[in-house]
């Protein structure tokens, strides 16, 4: 049972494109989430995060934004790079916990000149 | 600062046989796990310690067991490898006082049994 999904497993857009990675959780009990990034052959890069008191959180080129009454975020990307194509995660703890974290399963993001 | 270091990148065990991977950090982070990430999924939780003599189960614990000593050494055992365990194993730190909440992860152990 997923407590976490990406329900696409791949995203190809333009450079310079907005990129929208989307990501829906069902455990309650969550309430920070963050994004990671990950290149072949490498460990997971932390991008952002949110708490579940916000409903958005920017950083640069990338906001996430939470949904709490649906039970979904999303990770914007503007404007869309080459370097951005990697697999980016979705995780999701219960605040106590950052030690646990619950992932979805990715979606690799191919970002074209 | 190393970050997080993983040891070794790359092992080839045959099935009943057994080893340890290393994870070490230098940040002082009270909290270490072990994660594996098998193809077309997420990362999946093993292993986890919130300080030094503290361990406890994960989602996928069986077939591993971990120690923690120190703070910054968290070493996961394979105790009978089995093809099952074929995988990417990666460690990660974070700390209590995180405000983002994230933890930092190593470059990965990729393992494979035969």
């Amino acid at each position: 049972d997923q407590q976490v999904k990406q329900n696409s497993p791949s995203l190809s857009v333009q450079e310079g494109r907005i990129s929208i990675l989307n990501c829906d959780y069902t455990n309650s009990m969550f309430d920070y989430f963050l994004w990671y990034k990950k290149y072949p052959a490498e460990g997971p890069t932390f991008l952002i995060s949110i708490s579940s008191i916000k409903d958005k959180n920017e950083d640069g080129r990338f906001t996430v934004f939470l949904n709490k009454s649906a039970k979904h975020l999303s990770l914007h990307i503007v404007p869309s790079q080459p370097g951005d194509s990697a697999v980016y995660f979705c995780a999701a703890s219960v605040s106590s916990s950052n030690y646990k974290l619950t992932f979805g399963k990715g979606t690799l993001l191919t970002v074209n000149p | 600062n190393a970050g997080v270091t993983q040891t070794p990148k790359f092992q080839v065990l045959k099935t009943g046989q057994s080893m340890t991977l290393q994870c070490a950090q230098d940040m002082n982070h009270e909290y270490m796990s072990w994660y594996r990430q098998d193809p077309g999924m997420g990362l999946r939780l093993i292993h986890y310690s919130v300080g030094a003599g503290i361990t406890d189960q994960g989602e996928v614990p069986n077939g591993y067991n971990v120690s923690r000593s120190t703070t910054e050494d968290f070493p996961l055992r394979l105790l009978s490898a089995a093809p099952s365990q074929t995988s990417v194993y990666f460690c990660a730190s974070s700390t209590k006082g995180s405000i983002s909440y994230e933890q930092y992860f190593g470059p990965g152990t990729r393992l494979t049994v035969t």
